[in-house]
């Protein structure tokens, strides 16, 4: 019954390859987030989902595409893998409260470490 | 350059002394939140404060959000080894798509 979750927790694969993280929260949340924790552990939002519809999207590289088949899934696709892509991916969920000012709760999953060799 | 800047990155104490973590900006949020995260897992919320000048309790830990809504602190009294983590603290800009900004992070060690 774990709220949110992620696969693959571990990630090694080479420069130029095509891979992909899942994710999926069972809180019956409305908005989902894609983070990347950097070796010095700054977190940075990368994207954000409220009903399947983008709502958040930072200065990613257009090799990251986000996919959100359902409320209660987000998953991110990595084309053309870089060394710098070599990260800890976390996804999250919240309630999304329409020009909210108070921050709701984000659910964070376990993470997906990502190494690109 | 990082919206939020934490001070200080490291600290390592002995079990029951006090210590404070900041959290600084020059951009005003409508609310900030504090995060605990352990090695291999997520980040997990402590409290949210939303109001200038506001103080939050939780057992051992007070936090504090800046009058001018631009910074806070994190105070923890008699820290245990429990207490062990990586500290964030994440902004919110209002009307931004519930937009937050992660702080760079204090790692807290305590030492028994």
């Amino acid at each position: 019954d774990t709220a949110v979750s992620q696969t693959p927790k571990y990630l090694v694969t080479q420069m130029g390859n095509d891979k992909s993280i899942k994710c999926e929260q069972n809180l019956g949340h409305d908005t989902m987030y894609w983070y990347k924790q950097d070796s010095k552990k700054f977190l940075k939002i990368m994207f954000s989902y409220n009903n399947k519809e983008l709502i958040i999207n930072e200065t990613v590289p257009n090799r990251f595409s986000p996919k959100s088949p359902d409320k209660a899934h987000l998953n991110l696709h990595i084309n053309s893998l870089e060394l710098g892509d070599s990260a800890v991916y976390f996804c999250a969920s919240s309630h999304r409260l329409a020009g909210a000012q108070i921050a709701d709760t984000q659910y964070f999953g376990p993470g997906t470490r990502l190494t690109v060799l | 350059t990082q919206l939020l800047e934490q001070s200080p990155q490291f600290l390592s104490i002995q079990e029951g002394e006090n210590l404070t973590v900041y959290c600084n900006s020059s951009s005003v949020f409508s609310s900030l939140q504090w995060y605990r995260q352990e090695p291999g897992e997520g980040p997990v919320l402590l409290v949210t404060v939303v109001t200038g000048g506001e103080v939050k309790k939780l057992k051992r830990l007070t936090f504090q959000f800046g009058d001018a809504r631009k910074d806070s602190s994190l105070h923890i009294t008699a820290a245990q080894p429990g207490d062990t983590g990586l500290y964030l603290c994440a902004g919110l800009v209002a009307y931004n798509f519930n937009k937050f900004y992660f702080g760079s992070g204090t790692k807290l060690n305590v030492k028994p």
